[in-house]
């Protein structure tokens, strides 16, 4: 069962404008929530992540929400960039003998000039 | 600069041929993992090393095996690589559960 979900394959903004990226998770037991970009023929790359005791978390023009009872996460990048068009991957992960990632899918997100 | 690196970048190889990707960090963290990316499936983790010598499986271990006998090494070995294993591997170190994993630029094997 799949346990992070990104539902929407991709995302189309304006230049200048908000991106929002959401993601849903089924396991309220994590610690960490983690958001990754990705171009082409390269590896994911971290971006912004946020503990499970917050609910916000802001990085120059990337900020993540978390809202634990609704067991959704989002990403909100302002203004966004053309070169912020990549592959978005959320990720969850719990502390212990595994930190390992829980990936969802991704969400294709297209800047427009 | 610190990196994870992995070679080769490109493999492509026949059924049943045993072959080995290396990842090495420059970091010195202790733990590292091992994902493949589908299409459709996100990354998927296949093992993970939380030290020298302490490694375990992850969601998808069947036909790989690792070996983590230096704290900066990785290497990830395919002992008779199949059709299905076609795909794009990274290796990925973390230094503390929260920080992120530093990727590697990843590995596309191609298994005909």
């Amino acid at each position: 069962d799949q346990q992070v979900k990104q539902n929407s394959p991709s995302l189309s903004v304006q230049e200048g404008r908000i991106s929002i990226l959401n993601c849903d998770y089924t396991n309220s037991m994590f610690d960490y929530f983690l958001w990754y970009k990705k171009y082409p023929a390269e590896g994911p790359t971290f971006l912004i992540s946020i503990s499970s005791i917050k609910d916000k978390n802001e990085d120059g023009r990337f900020t993540v929400f978390l809202n634990k009872s609704a067991k959704h996460l989002s990403l909100h990048i302002v203004p966004s960039q053309p070169g912020d068009s990549a592959v978005y991957f959320c990720a969850v992960q719990s502390t212990g003998a595994n930190s390992k990632l829980t990936f969802g899918k991704g969400i294709t997100l297209s800047v427009r000039p | 600069e610190a990196q994870v690196t992995q070679n080769p970048r490109y493999l492509i190889t026949v059924t049943g041929k045993k072959l080995t990707v290396t990842c090495s960090q420059n970091m010195n963290h202790e733990y590292m993992s091992w994902y493949r990316q589908d299409p459709g499936l996100g990354l998927r983790q296949i093992y993970y090393s939380m030290n020298v010598e302490v490694t375990d499986k992850g969601d998808v271990p069947e036909g790989y095996k690792v070996s983590r006998k230096e704290k900066r090494n990785f290497p990830l070995i395919l002992e008779s690589p199949s059709p299905n294993q076609t795909s794009l591997y990274f290796c990925a170190s973390s230094l503390v559960p929260g920080s992120g994993y530093t990727f590697g630029s990843g590995t596309r094997l191609t298994v005909v």
